[in-house]
C-alpha cells in the first residue's frame, strides 16, 4: 500500500548546525503535509504544514521543502538548540481522496543535538 | 485552556482483560481519532470518527472498540482479542470539514502484566 517513510532514522548534529529532515511520500493524491515534533513519552506538537500549491514555507527557524516531482518533503532547522531533540514525523492526507479522512504518518526520525 | 486530555497517563492490563483508554476534548472539534505508536516506530491508526455517533475503522482496528456518544469524548477499549496491546496510544481531534493537522493528547502508555 502506498505510505509515507522517512531516509533517516537517527540525525546527530552539533548545537548550533542547520539540521535537515527527510520524508519520501508516494501517494499523488496528496495535498497538504505537516511536520510534527515528538518529545519522549509525549504526545506530537504541530511544527509547519504546507499545502501543494507551495514549495516553500517558513516559519520561526523551520522552513519546509516541497517537490512534487519526486514526492519529497524536508523540515529544515536552523541553528539547531538541545531543545530540538526528538523524533519528527511527517504526516499527509493522500488518503482523504480514498474517503478515509485520516492522515498517515512515517516512521519518524530521531534528532540528536550534540553540545 | 482549550485541549485535548488523555487518561490515564499509565495503565496495566492483565491477559485476558478489556481495559478502556479515555480521550476527552475541549477544542469543538468534530473529528477524533486512536492512534498506537511502538517503540521506535510511527502512528498507525485504529479508529476514527467524523462525527458523533459515527466512527471508521483504521489500519489496525481489530482487538479495539470505540463508541462516539458525545462530540467531547471518543474511548477507547482494548478488548482480550488484542493479542499485543503493550504500546502507546494516541488520541486527536481536529476540524473535520477542512483539511488541517491534528491536536494531539499526551498518550496512555499500556503495559500488559
Amino acid at each position: 500500500g502506498e505510505s509515507v517513510g522517512l531516509h533517516l532514522p537517527t540525525l546527530s548534529v552539533q548545537e548550533g548546525d542547520n539540521s535537515i529532515i527527510n520524508c519520501a511520500y508516494s501517494n499523488s493524491a496528496s495535498d497538504y503535509f505537516i511536520w510534527y515534533k515528538q518529545e519522549s513519552g509525549k504526545g506530537p506538537q504541530f511544527i509547519i504544514d504546507i499545502r501543494s500549491n507551495m514549495d516553500k514555507r517558513q516559519g520561526q527557524r523551520v522552513t519546509v521543502l516541497l517537490n512534487k516531482t519526486v514526492k519529497h518533503l524536508s523540515l529544515q532547522i536552523a541553528a539547531t538548540q538541545p531543545g530540538d531533540s526528538a523524533v519528527y514525523f511527517c504526516a499527509e492526507n493522500g488518503q482523504f481522496s480514498t474517503g478515509r479522512r485520516a492522515l498517515t504518518f512515517g516512521s519518524g526520525t530521531r534528532l540528536q543535538v550534540q553540545p | 485552556d482549550g485541549g485535548i486530555t488523555q487518561s490515564p497517563k499509565y495503565l496495566f492490563r492483565k491477559e485476558g482483560q478489556n481495559v478502556t483508554l479515555s480521550c476527552e476534548q475541549n477544542l469543538n472539534h468534530d473529528a477524533m481519532y486512536w492512534y498506537r505508536q511502538d517503540p521506535g516506530q510511527g502512528l498507525r491508526l485504529i479508529y476514527y470518527s467524523q462525527i458523533v455517533n459515527d466512527f471508521q475503522k483504521g489500519d489496525i482496528a481489530e482487538g479495539y472498540s470505540v463508541s462516539r456518544e458525545k462530540k467531547e469524548s471518543f474511548p477507547l477499549t482494548v478488548t482480550s482479542a488484542q493479542k499485543n496491546p503493550t504500546a502507546f496510544y494516541l488520541c486527536a481531534s481536529s476540524i473535520a470539514d477542512r483539511v488541517y493537522g491534528y491536536t494531539f493528547g499526551s498518550g496512555t502508555r499500556l503495559t500488559v502484566v
